[in-house]
């Protein structure tokens, strides 16, 4: 199954600047996750959007964050004013189009912050 | 509170071996199982799934048991070939549109 692109692939910015990460999927999908890996730890979940609404969210996911589709098809995650312990790769993922229960990751977007 | 285990953190196997990884889970509501395969600096790839109503799916050199009971689930690569080299993570979730939790990863290498 083809999954979703992310941009940019890899993002450098200072402490206390704000990031938006984007993700491309297929055009009709309606269910998407943000997850990150920070450096040599597991995949952790952010958010979940349905719909255009979120529906669920993690611990992490607190109000620096947010999440928007704001023209039907790129779907934007938002870290507002970035902190060094938000360096980690973030990955998009989308519910797969047969199986519902199986997600397909984005190549991710590498962010650093400085 | 690590509700997937992956207590080994490497593996190494030979090429043309049977890789064994292993995933235990605490969490009895989950009802779901998959497997990733992870490179550096890539999203996880999609291997093979199982759901709580089977015991085991095969799908080509990849073989998922899941043993409910024992809240136990395994993967099994069969040859083992070089470019299976890879962190290979365990994932849960109740089934649904829910966030899958993961593991912490298994490093394979397989040595030529």
């Amino acid at each position: 199954e083809p999954e979703v692109t992310q941009t940019p692939s890899h993002q450098v910015t200072q402490m206390g600047q704000e990031v938006i990460l984007r993700c491309v999927p297929i055009s009709n999908h309606l269910y998407f996750y943000w997850y990150r890996q920070i450096l040599g730890q597991k995949v952790e979940f952010l958010v979940s959007f349905y719909n255009n609404e979120i529906s669920e969210k993690s611990e992490i996911f607190d109000d620096q964050f947010s999440v928007e589709r704001p023209d039907g098809s790129n779907f934007t995650l938002k870290i507002r004013s970035t902190k060094l312990e938000d360096s980690a790769m973030y990955f998009c993922a989308r519910t797969g189009l047969a199986n519902y229960n199986e997600q397909f990751f984005g190549p991710g977007t590498r962010l650093t912050v400085l | 509170d690590q509700q997937v285990k992956q207590n080994s953190p490497s593996l190494s196997v030979q090429e043309g071996r049977i890789s064994i990884l292993n995933c235990d889970y605490t969490n009895s509501m989950f009802d779901y199982f998959l497997w990733y395969k992870k490179y550096p600096a890539e999203g996880p790839t999609f291997l093979i799934s199982i759901s709580s109503i089977k015991d085991k799916n095969e799908d080509g050199r990849f073989t998922v048991f899941l043993n409910k009971s024992a809240k136990h689930l395994s993967l099994h690569i069969v040859p083992s070939q070089p470019g299976d080299s890879a962190v290979y993570f365990c994932a849960a979730s109740t089934s649904g549109n829910t966030p899958l939790v993961f593991g912490k990863g298994t490093r394979l290498s397989v040595i030529a």
